[in-house]
């Protein structure tokens, strides 16, 4: 079955520097999205990427953060310099079309921003 | 603001009892409605969906309801298992927005 992948699993890194994050969506899916969450809380969405550009974003997703599909099959999260703050976990999703269709999640990757 | 919310944080039931889950929403434009379970370490993984021209909708050990009139939501799992042990999400989903707006999340416990 086929299934969202993310890399790396966890990534350390000190305030104030840069952090990609990686994922490979589902091959035949259109819509990519990122979310983040905050340990013990609730999934909260980043932003979603259609047709090569933004779609939707949230008021989270300020200038510090960057996506792009640098080919055909990888989409990345950049963070330009990293706060305390951003510690999370970030998952990405992918889905056939936009609203009203089920959104397929990957493992997420764990954020210390230390 | 629009917002999706849980009313229970944590439900503790006994192996092979029903769970019943429940989700506020205010969104009153919501039209699609997703529950995720999400274990420890995991992404969300999908449950089931529903509608919102539905009220009722059935997949295997589970059910979904949905009452429009005071915008509510329920997950049904029946027979409960210690697999589903987990986190439980409600997520809606407006007309051609793409973005799923999560609740706070109810933690099932299966006691044996």
């Amino acid at each position: 079955e086929p299934e969202v992948t993310q890399t790396p699993s966890h990534q350390v890194t000190q305030m104030g520097q840069e952090v990609i994050l990686r994922c490979v969506p589902i091959s035949n899916h259109l819509y990519f999205y990122w979310y983040r969450q905050i340990l013990g809380q609730k999934v909260e969405f980043l932003v979603s990427f259609y047709n090569n550009e933004i779609s939707e974003k949230s008021e989270i997703f300020d200038d510090q953060f960057s996506v792009e599909r640098p080919d055909g099959s990888n989409f990345t999260l950049k963070i330009r310099s990293t706060k305390l703050e951003d510690s999370a976990m970030y998952f990405c999703a992918s889905s056939t079309s936009g609203g009203g269709n089920e959104q397929f999640f990957g493992p997420g990757t764990r954020l210390t921003v230390l | 603001g629009e917002s999706v919310g849980l009313h229970l944080p944590t439900l503790s039931v006994q192996e092979g009892d029903n769970s019943i889950i429940n989700c506020a929403y205010s969104n009153s434009a919501s039209d699609y409605f997703i529950w995720y379970k999400q274990e420890s370490g995991k992404g969300p993984q999908f449950i089931i969906d529903i509608r919102s021209n539905m009220d009722k909708r059935q997949g295997q050990r589970v059910t979904v309801l949905l009452n429009k009139t005071v915008k509510h939501l329920s997950l049904q799992i029946a027979a409960t298992q210690p697999g589903d042990s987990a986190v439980y999400f409600c997520a809606e989903n407006t007309g051609t927005a793409s973005k799923l707006t999560f609740g706070t999340g109810t933690r099932l416990q299966v006691t044996l």
